[in-house]
Parts: C-alpha cells; structure tokens; sequence
C-alpha cells in the first residue's frame, strides 16, 4: 500500500526564518504535487512536480522532488505571517493519475 | 467559469436523514473527484469520475453513500441514513486529464461541510 508521510506535522516558527517540510511516499513516482489550505477554505495548488530533480519556485516557497529518494522538500525562505497555512503533498502513482496525499503540515508563523 | 462550484456550503442534519450535495465542475474538465477531509487530515478519496463514468470508488464510500454524473456535467453526492461520523467536509475538484499533459492538477470547490447531530 503507498503511503505518503509529511513531516513536521507542525510547525511554529518565527517571521525571518528558513525551514524545510519533508514529503516522502513509499513506491515510484515521478509526479508530486504541493497543495496550500488556508483554515476554512478550500484546497489550491502551488507546485506541480514532473521528473527527478524537478525544481520550481514561487515566492519565498521553493519545492523539489528527488523520485530516487521518494522524497520531495518545500523550502520556505525568510517567512512572512501570510504563509501560515496547512501545506499537503500528494503523490500520483497509476496510470490513472489518482492522488495519494500526505497528512499535512500546518505551518504557523508568527509575527 | 469561476471555478468549481459546491452547494450547500453548510448542511446540518439530524441523525437518520438523507443530505444530497451538488458540485458544478469547471466546464471543460474531463474528471470529477470527490473526498472527504476531517479536522487535521488529508483529502481522503472517496471517488472519482471520467466525464459521466463512475471508474472508481473507495472502501470509505459505504453502500450509504451514492454519487452520479448525470450526463458528465455537474455531480451530486447522497448519503443516507446520515450518522455523525458523517460530519466532515466534503471536497469536490475537477481536472483535466491527458496523456498530452501528463499531470493531474485539481482545482478544489469550497467544500460542503456537514455536521450529523
């Protein structure tokens, strides 16, 4: 059974800081996907992740997708408030293009 | 097209009763998604359809829940006999899907949240 596992699962942190969310999967894959929710709203799409070494930037938010690994990074350059939200990757794994996701990680920043 | 559509935003309900919620996909999306998200989790898949085709559903769609495609435009999903460990949010998105493009993005509706009293 794939699994996909995000880690931290929080974190709190303060306006300036750098830090790095972990997203791994258990099986082969070669597309991932970063999702962003804002508390009480819906889901929206930041990254789509395609091949190895696969590397796309928005922002303060940089993600990258290592498939020998099965583990993708997104990087969050001197923090600001706005990016407090719950960060969730999804990995697709068939030819059918169905999504496996991560549990989420809630990103706090604090003033 | 504004996006994906969900109706109702918010349904409370009595133990017992049948709900039925409406997603209106984007209008050129060929796949329609369902899931359900509880507080502090991930979109759990509950099922999916390729224009008016249902290809898949999952174990979490008991025979309480039903949903269709009329037509492969907008979708409804019923669930019967609501009970409260119904209560969750329930996300519809769409995609395009093509060998051409070789990615499945979903573009999320609102979501319906549902509480079971």
């Amino acid at each position: 059974e794939l699994k996909v596992e995000q880690n931290p699962l929080f974190l709190s942190m303060q306006e300036g800081k750098n830090y790095t969310i972990y997203c791994n999967y258990s099986t082969t894959s070669d597309r991932l996907y970063w999702y962003r929710q804002d508390p009480g709203k819906s889901l929206e799409s930041l990254f789509v992740l395609l091949s190895n070494g696969a590397v796309k930037q928005e922002g303060r938010l940089m993600a990258s997708l290592d498939t020998k690994a099965r583990l993708s990074t997104l990087h969050i350059t001197a923090a600001v408030h706005d990016l407090s939200a719950t960060y969730f990757c999804a990995v697709h794994v068939d030819s059918n293009y169905q999504l496996i996701w991560g549990a989420g990680t809630k990103l706090i920043i604090k003033p | 097209d504004t996006g994906v559509s969900q109706d109702p935003r918010h349904k409370i309900t009595k133990r017992g009763q049948n709900v039925t919620f409406r997603c209106d996909p984007i209008s050129e999306h060929n796949r329609l998604y369902w899931y359900r998200q509880t507080l502090g989790q991930g979109p759990e898949f509950l099922t999916y359809f390729q224009n008016e085709a249902q290809l898949e559903k999952s174990r979490l769609l008991s025979d309480r829940f039903s949903a269709e495609r009329p037509k492969g435009s907008f979708s409804t999903l019923e669930i019967q006999r609501t009970e409260q460990g119904d209560s969750a949010m329930y996300l519809c998105a769409s995609s395009l899907v093509s060998r051409l493009r070789g990615a499945n993005v979903l573009t999320f509706g609102a979501g319906s949240r549902l509480t079971v009293l």
